[in-house]
């Protein structure tokens, strides 16, 4: 299972780093994503990376505004910010997606992280 | 990246109807076309994945089906638990995307 950290709430300008602990499964073979949910945009992909070697793709639309890492030592992604913004705020949740020659559905979900930026 | 769009946009029906939503891509996906089910204030589920193949717990009344741009999930006898919104997402290319969703109500 993913169990993700709780809700945040920010003011514009300030970092914020968000985690997601995985258990249950074997971390080191798994890709980790990230999802947002907003009223406005729906459900937008973000990012994924690979625990095992931390290779990271990008969603075009959150390149250099988001870092994704992971720390194998405690199984644990995270999801990151230098520079929040009010747009920024929504509902994140962790993902695992399968890869074999191809990407396959997200079949295990975090319950969400809310992120609220405002001052 | 590829676009996404659903149909209807919301529907309403009673227990026990079948029950079929629409997903069209803006280009061929092949078949990496996933469906999710999402109830109020919980994360979204995996039903279907690559387009037909049902997602490990799900009842057999869901089915997907469809190739190429375009795809159908089916629900063959609507249950009171499947009232939600579902989602289509696409695997194929980077950046994934997601449809704006079909609203099933009573």
């Amino acid at each position: 299972q993913l169990e993700q950290s709780g809700a945040e709430v920010r003011k514009p300008g300030e970092s914020l780093k968000i985690s997601c602990k995985v258990s249950g499964f074997d971390f080191i073979t798994s890709w980790i994503g990230w999802v947002r949910q907003t009223p406005g945009k729906g459900l937008e992909w973000m990012g994924i990376i690979y625990s095992g070697d931390s290779d990271t793709r990008y969603s075009p639309s959150f390149q250099g505004q988001v870092t994704i890492s992971v720390d194998k030592s405690v199984t644990t992604a995270y999801l990151q910010w230098r520079t929040l913004k009010a747009s920024d705020s929504g509902m994140y949740y962790c993902v695992r997606q399968r890869e074999s020659s191809g990407w396959y559905g997200m079949d295990v979900w975090g319950q969400g992280t809310t992120v609220t930026v405002s001052s | 990246d590829i676009q996404l769009t659903q149909s209807p946009s919301s529907l309403s029906a009673s227990v026990g109807d079948r029950v079929a939503v629409t997903c069209r891509a803006s280009q061929n996906i092949n078949n990496y076309l996933n469906w999710y089910q999402q109830r109020p204030g919980k994360a979204p589920k995996l039903l279907i994945y690559t387009a037909s193949g049902l997602q490990s717990g799900v009842p057999s009344r869901f089915t997907g089906s469809g190739s190429g741009t375009d795809f159908t999930l089916t629900i063959s006898s609507l249950q009171p638990e499947d009232f939600a919104t579902y989602y289509c997402q696409q695997s194929f290319s980077t950046p994934q995307t997601f449809g704006p969703g079909t609203r099933v109500d009573i």
